[in-house]
């Protein structure tokens, strides 16, 4: 089936820095989907992206879908404390009904020191 | 507000012990998820509904069943629980006319199987 191939695993960094994380897949996707998931919580959509080459910011965060429709990344920039979280993508499952099904990456955990 | 509910936040449970697991969405959506989520691998998906009494396996169903009943309550069993089915379980909604893609998790069930 589909796999998303995310990295880094995990990241460590410093108040005040900015982050910058991967996607990668091996077959093609037309929709690319970031997602937060806070401590103790569920995931929260960040961003949406439907074209090759977009690139969409909210807030501090950009993010970009890739031009071979394989891979999409996201930034955040000077980063808080309240960044930390688990962040994954995710796109639309392929084969079959879809419905709605995602498939999520394995996720990016960031720790943010203050 | 957007809202899912799941009915217990952490459970303990025997091995062998029949388990229910209840989700409610507020959103009047058509599409419900469960997935379970590990560390190292993401969220899984379980099994999906897009309608009163339909089903479909996602990519891990095996020693789960689900039962949706009315629109709004999706629920998940594990028949006989098992230790490897120690994880946190969340539920998740979408439309399926407007932004499938844009799935509203609740804040998950830890559950712990001894």
């Amino acid at each position: 089936g589909q796999q998303l191939n995310q990295s880094p695993q995990s990241m460590f960094i410093q108040e005040g820095e900015d982050v910058s994380m991967n996607c990668t897949s091996s077959s093609i996707f037309n929709t690319w989907l970031w997602y937060k998931q806070d401590p103790g919580e569920g995931p929260v959509l960040l961003i949406a992206l439907y074209k090759a080459g977009e690139l969409t910011s909210n807030g501090r965060l950009t993010a970009q879908f890739g031009i071979t429709r394989k891979d999409s990344f996201l930034n955040i920039s000077a980063s808080i404390p309240s960044d930390v979280g688990i962040y994954f993508c995710a796109g639309p499952s392929a084969g079959g009904t879809s419905y709605g099904k995602l498939t999520f990456g394995q996720g990016t955990i960031l720790t943010v020191h203050p | 507000d957007v809202k899912v509910t799941q009915s217990s936040r952490y459970l303990v449970k025997r091995t062998g012990e029949k388990v229910f697991l209840e989700c409610v969405q507020d959103m009047d959506h058509e599409n419900m998820f469960w997935y379970r989520q590990d560390p190292g691998l993401g969220l899984r998906l379980i099994y999906f509904s897009y309608d009163v009494k339909m089903k479909e396996k996602g990519d891990i169903p095996e020693g789960y069943s689900v039962s949706r009943e009315k629109k709004e309550r999706f629920s998940l069993i594990l028949e006989s629980a098992s230790t490897n089915q120690t994880s946190m379980y969340l539920c998740a909604s979408s439309s399926l006319y407007f932004r499938q893609e844009t799935q509203y998790f609740g804040p998950g069930t830890r559950l712990l199987v001894l």
